[in-house]
């Protein structure tokens, strides 16, 4: 089994920028969903996607958009960057109908807006 | 209030000590999930419960769904075991409400 990858692990962004983070899926997985962890923290929901829908959403901007490809992996776009959305960014894949432990996570990206 | 509330949240021990964490919540769950986090960001799953206990290694969790309570106990801490230990439930559209996380740190 692959695992999920991340990319890229760090990236520096001024601030009204945009940025698109890539994550790849688990093989078997289908669902990849978004987290946000500021420092100290705990990662906190943004979106998730099942089958390329998005299917639930956090409490996050419409700035914050995402797409998940017929491979199952994902993109996460942040429009209008701002200082706040610093942050380390993780995605989880996925699959309702897999019964071990259920989620792989990827290893992050971190992003910082100056 | 949190949904998920998790203590301490910074532990420090002597190796071979006996560690436990504590996590309660506040929402129905189907599953709570224990995950460790390193200094570089990325989370490995250790555990998904939805009753009694679980074992691996030297890692034991036990969750008790009436009191809405788990616990992950470490036995015989060792320095590796340093990391971010975090409690995590089910939310309504599939995805993961995670604890703050405790920083757990073993000295030798």
């Amino acid at each position: 089994e692959t695992g999920v990858t991340q990319s890229p692990t760090h990236l520096i962004k001024t601030r009204g920028q945009q940025v698109t983070l890539r994550c790849s899926s688990q093989s078997g997985h289908n669902t990849v969903s978004w987290y946000q962890q500021a420092l100290g923290q705990g990662p906190q929901f943004i979106f998730q996607y099942y089958r390329e829908e998005e299917n639930g959403r956090g409490n996050f901007p419409p700035r914050f958009s995402g797409l998940q490809f017929p491979n199952y992996s994902s993109e996460l776009n942040v429009n209008a960057l701002e200082l706040d959305d610093s942050a380390l960014y993780l995605c989880a894949s996925s699959s309702p109908f897999r019964g071990t432990n259920g989620y792989t996570f990827g290893s992050g990206t971190r992003l910082t807006v100056v | 209030k949190n949904e998920v509330e998790q203590s301490p949240q910074n532990l420090t021990a002597q190796e071979g000590e006996f560690i436990t964490i504590n996590c309660s919540y506040s929402v129905g769950i189907s599953a709570l999930h224990w995950l460790q986090q390193h200094p570089g960001g990325g989370i490995v799953s250790l555990f998904m419960l939805s009753s009694g206990k679980k074992k691996h290694g030297r890692l034991i969790a036990t969750i008790n769904i009436q009191e809405k309570h788990s616990s992950l106990h470490i036995t015989a801490s060792h320095p590796r075991d340093s990391a971010v230990y975090i409690c995590a439930v089910r939310g309504s559209q599939g995805n993961l409400i995670f604890g703050k996380g405790t920083k757990l740190s073993v000295k030798p």
